[in-house]
């Protein structure tokens, strides 16, 4: 059963507007959260997370948001650039379960110059 | 550091046929986790390693899957025998494995595209 879920699989921005992308999950005991980018024939790099104990992370142009009451997170990115386009994967784990990291099954953003 | 090194990063085979994918993790990492990635359930978990010892495999698919690791500085994943179904890219990947650090996360390699005839 997927504990993580990205409900959309694509999404297309123009170039300098902002891209969000949403992510859920089902288990309350997830604590700590990730976002990866992966470009094609690459392997996912880490790209920002957040711990439960906040509700936002700022990075440069990529912000994180947290709603536990929702079990909901989602990625912004302003202004998007055309160098964003790949896919991205939400990852979430718990502490008592050690080191796994259960990932959602990707959202594909173009960024349109 | 050279990161995770995964080989071979493309792998053709016919139905039946033993498959062995290898993995070479971050020197000093302590976890290592092999991955499936597919479109229906994206990056599928299928087992990890805690300091060269399986900790979890209820993500391999079947007795067909195995997965080693010998040492610290080697793992193999191992398909026999292979079936179209199990064509996908599968990934490695490491972490530090310092248990409940928030700063943990997983580095990835560059993933082995298997396609099985």
């Amino acid at each position: 059963d997927q504990q993580v879920k990205q409900n959309s699989p694509s999404l297309s921005v123009q170039e300098g507007r902002i891209s969000i992308l949403n992510c859920d999950y089902t288990n309350s005991m997830f604590d700590y959260f990730l976002w990866y980018k992966k470009y094609p024939a690459e392997g996912p790099t880490f790209l920002i997370s957040i711990s439960s104990i906040k509700d936002k992370n700022e990075d440069g142009r990529f912000t994180v948001f947290l709603n536990k009451s929702a079990k909901h997170l989602s990625l912004h990115i302003v202004p998007s650039q055309p160098g964003d386009s790949a896919v991205y994967f939400c990852a979430a784990s718990a502490r008592n379960t050690g080191n796994q990291f259960y990932f959602g099954t990707g959202t594909s953003l173009t960024v349109i110059p | 550091d050279a990161g995770v090194i995964q080989s071979p990063r493309h792998e053709v085979t016919e139905m039946g046929q033993e498959v062995t994918l290898r993995c070479k993790p971050i020197s000093g990492h302590n976890s290592l986790f092999w991955y499936r990635q597919t479109m229906m359930r994206g990056l599928e978990l299928l087992i990890y390693f805690n300091n060269n010892v399986p900790i979890d495999d209820s993500g391999m698919p079947e007795d067909r899957f195995s997965a080693k690791m010998p040492n610290a500085s080697f793992s193999t994943l191992k398909i026999q025998p292979s079936e179209p179904r199990d064509s996908a890219v599968y990934f490695c990947a490491s972490s530090l494995g310092q248990g409940s650090a928030t700063n943990e996360k997983l580095f990835f390699g560059s993933g082995t595209q298997l396609s099985v005839l």
